[in-house]
């Protein structure tokens, strides 16, 4: 039971190169959320996907795009990648209300 | 719009030392209110749930308290191994049947032998 699995864990981008990161949950939870977190800032959300199909912005979108590709995998682009995006990523997924989140183990993205 | 504040930024107790670190919030239409531990180079890991003022929860040396309008999680006795950054997050409706989580950003507790 791997949980929540991010890929990959590390990463160097030039800046203007694209990626992609991934995220796969055996969970079967409905809810997937994207993370970044940044020193003394802590976590800000990204994009969250609330079930199968529907993505919506959280609080610092700019720059990236999500894809809900099926219930078990959440997907984060950087299509032309900043320095300003260098960060640590987290996906979390839960199941839905009064429950808690699980997190992954990350992805540290360096944007040079 | 949601606020998690969390004091101190960093706390450095000697091993056996307890204290207690503060998470204050304001939030529309809470729905829970979270606490996560989080080791370096990893991803936050789930401590308690809180969901209703007067609520309490204990776990081994951490016990997590919760007001109406801030929560405590005090640590009695540390020892070196529960030296983390610890997340408070409320949980609040985000509309369409979702949920969002919002964090504070964190109190870096150190325990020295």
């Amino acid at each position: 039971n791997a949980g929540v699995t991010q890929t990959p864990k590390f990463q160097v981008l030039k800046t203007g190169q694209s990626m992609t990161l991934q995220c796969a949950q055996d969970m079967n939870h409905n809810s997937m959320y994207w993370y970044r977190q940044d020193p003394g800032m802590g976590l800000r959300l990204i994009y969250y996907s609330a079930s199968e199909g529907t993505t919506d912005k959280g609080e610092v979108p700019n720059g990236y795009n999500v894809s809900r590709l099926n219930k078990r995998e959440f997907s984060l682009r950087l299509e032309s990648a900043a320095p300003s995006q260098t960060s640590v990523y987290f996906c979390a997924t839960y199941s839905g209300l009064n429950t808690e989140a699980f997190f992954g183990q990350g992805t540290r993205l360096t944007v040079v | 719009e949601d606020q998690v504040t969390q004091s101190p930024e960093a706390l450095r107790l000697q091993e056996g030392e307890s204290s207690s670190l503060n998470c204050s919030y304001t939030v529309s239409g809470l729905r829970g209110l979270f606490w996560y531990r989080q080791d370096p180079g990893k991803g936050p890991e789930f401590l308690f749930t809180l969901y209703s003022a007067g609520e309490e929860k204990e776990k081994e040396r951490l016990k997590a308290t919760l007001t109406k309008k801030e929560s405590f999680l005090h640590i009695t006795a540390p020892k070196p191994e529960d030296s983390a950054t610890y997340l408070c997050a409320v949980q609040a409706f985000a509309g369409a049947g979702s949920y969002q989580l919002t964090f504070g950003k964190g109190t870096k507790l150190s325990v020295i032998p």
